[in-house]
């Protein structure tokens, strides 16, 4: 079946540590996309990329780097730098039309050791 | 700028009662619509969508949608509400870019 895979399911991090959450996708679609979800926030847009090997910031980028060397992938690295790490971290992609919804994972809940 | 304002937080409803989960959207052009549901600690299922055309929009699990321009709304409703309805719905729009803009989610409580 196509769809997003997320992993871990459950990530802890240390205090001055960087961790990595993958996404890889077989559904064929050019854009990918990374929200952080808080209680009461709704999704907030961290990357997303709409071709390989090309990126931009979403609003709270801070913090975080991607990277788009596949299709089928963007990985996400939360670094030393995100002070505040602890939330839902969500992935989807869609196709290049507008009109296409996209498509999520089912998210990596990241925690401060 | 666009933005989309979900009234509600928390909308608490009856079994059996019929649900309405309201979406106004503001956007300069004629916008893409979507409705999303997010079970606890999962990511989001598209339940429905307005492109064009009809703008009665009917989705999964009994959920449909009615987009009112002259309003700028896409309230959410299901006649009779299930215990499975529980969950966090979110609204979105698009306008022509591949970024959606999101509503913060309204909880939606079913009483037995």
């Amino acid at each position: 079946d196509g769809g997003i895979t997320q992993s871990p399911k459950y990530l802890f991090r240390k205090e001055g540590q960087n961790v990595t959450l993958s996404c890889e996708q077989n559904l064929n679609h050019d854009a990918m996309y990374w929200y952080r979800q808080d209680p009461g926030q709704g999704l907030r847009l961290i990357y997303y990329s709409q071709i390989v090997n090309d990126f931009q910031k979403g609003d709270i980028a801070e913090g975080y780097s991607v990277s788009r060397e596949k299709k089928e992938s963007f990985p996400l690295t939360v670094t030393s730098a995100q002070k505040n790490p602890t939330a839902f971290y969500l992935c989807a992609s869609s196709g290049t039309n507008p009109r296409q919804p996209q498509h999520f994972g089912d998210g990596t809940r990241l925690s401060i050791l | 700028a666009q933005s989309v304002t979900q009234l509600g937080s928390h909308v608490s409803v009856s079994e059996g009662a019929l649900v309405l989960l309201r979406c106004n959207y503001s956007s300069s052009v004629p916008p893409y619509l979507f409705w999303y549901v997010q079970y606890p600690n999962q990511g989001l299922q598209l339940l429905l969508k307005y492109t064009t055309g009809a703008t009665l929009v009917k989705g999964i699990n009994g959920f449909e949608a009615e987009f009112k321009k002259s309003e700028t709304s896409f309230h959410l409703t299901k006649p009779s509400a299930h215990m499975s309805d529980a969950a966090e719905y979110f609204c979105a729009v698009s306008d022509r870019d591949y970024q959606l803009i999101w509503g913060a989610g309204t909880k939606l409580i079913i009483k037995p």
